[in-house]
């Protein structure tokens, strides 16, 4: 059953190191998402990719934040220098297009705390 | 700002009879709204639809019913069942900007004894 996947499913990070988060999308699907779920909250939009390209990232925090999707591998979403704001869970999801909301298939997820 | 509001963080339902979950939006440009169920260190699954040109969506136990002029929707599972037990989120979005632009509301957890 080849879902999202997303790897690692946890990941401790002290201040100040890097965080990288992978995702691999469904087979077939060309379009991904990543979502933020802070402490208590819903999930909040950060970033939409297809491969090689950044195709919304008016979620993403301006600073210290970056995601790619290459034509080959998984998608990264980057986090540099982590503060302690960063610990959340990390939700990568994935499309076979752009437009159809019922196809949108959430990973497990990875967990990141900043210590 | 939050645009899509769950106003009860939890609810008990006794196993059997209807849980009723419920979510208001201050946007008016929505035009899809959807259904997400979670379980605990899983991620969210999808349960349900309904466009704007709709006033109610049935799959099987779960109804969802949409009321434009009011800005609410809610979600109806009946009977249910202790599997219904997890955390349920409201989510809406612009046809025009897809499902990248989905706006979740903060969830409700629903417990369902038997």
């Amino acid at each position: 059953n080849a879902g999202v996947m997303q790897n690692p499913r946890h990941l401790v990070r002290r201040r100040g190191q890097e965080a990288r988060l992978r995702c691999s999308p469904m087979k077939g699907h060309s379009h991904v998402y990543w979502y933020r779920q802070l402490p208590e909250e819903g999930l909040k939009f950060m970033v939409y990719l297809q491969k090689e390209n950044i195709i919304d990232e008016s979620g993403m925090p301006k600073e210290r934040f970056s995601a790619e999707f290459p034509k080959e591998g998984p998608s990264i979403l980057r986090i540099q220098q982590v503060v302690r704001g960063d610990s959340a869970a990390y939700f990568c999801a994935s499309s076979p297009t752009g437009t159809d909301e019922a196809f949108l298939h959430f990973g497990n997820g990875t967990r990141l705390t900043v210590t | 700002d939050q645009q899509v509001k769950q106003n009860s963080p939890s609810l008990s339902v006794q196993e059997g009879r209807i849980s009723i979950l419920n979510c208001d939006y201050t946007n008016s440009m929505f035009d899809y709204f959807l259904w997400y169920k979670k379980y605990p260190a899983e991620g969210p699954t999808f349960l349900i639809s309904i466009s704007s040109i709709k006033d109610k969506n049935e799959d099987g136990r779960f109804t969802v019913f949409l009321n434009k002029s009011a800005k609410h929707l809610s979600l109806h599972i009946v009977p249910s069942q202790p599997g219904d037990s997890a955390v349920y989120f409201c989510a809406a979005s612009r046809t025009l900007q897809g499902a990248q632009k989905l706006v979740f509301g903060q969830g409700t957890r629903l417990t369902i004894n038997p």
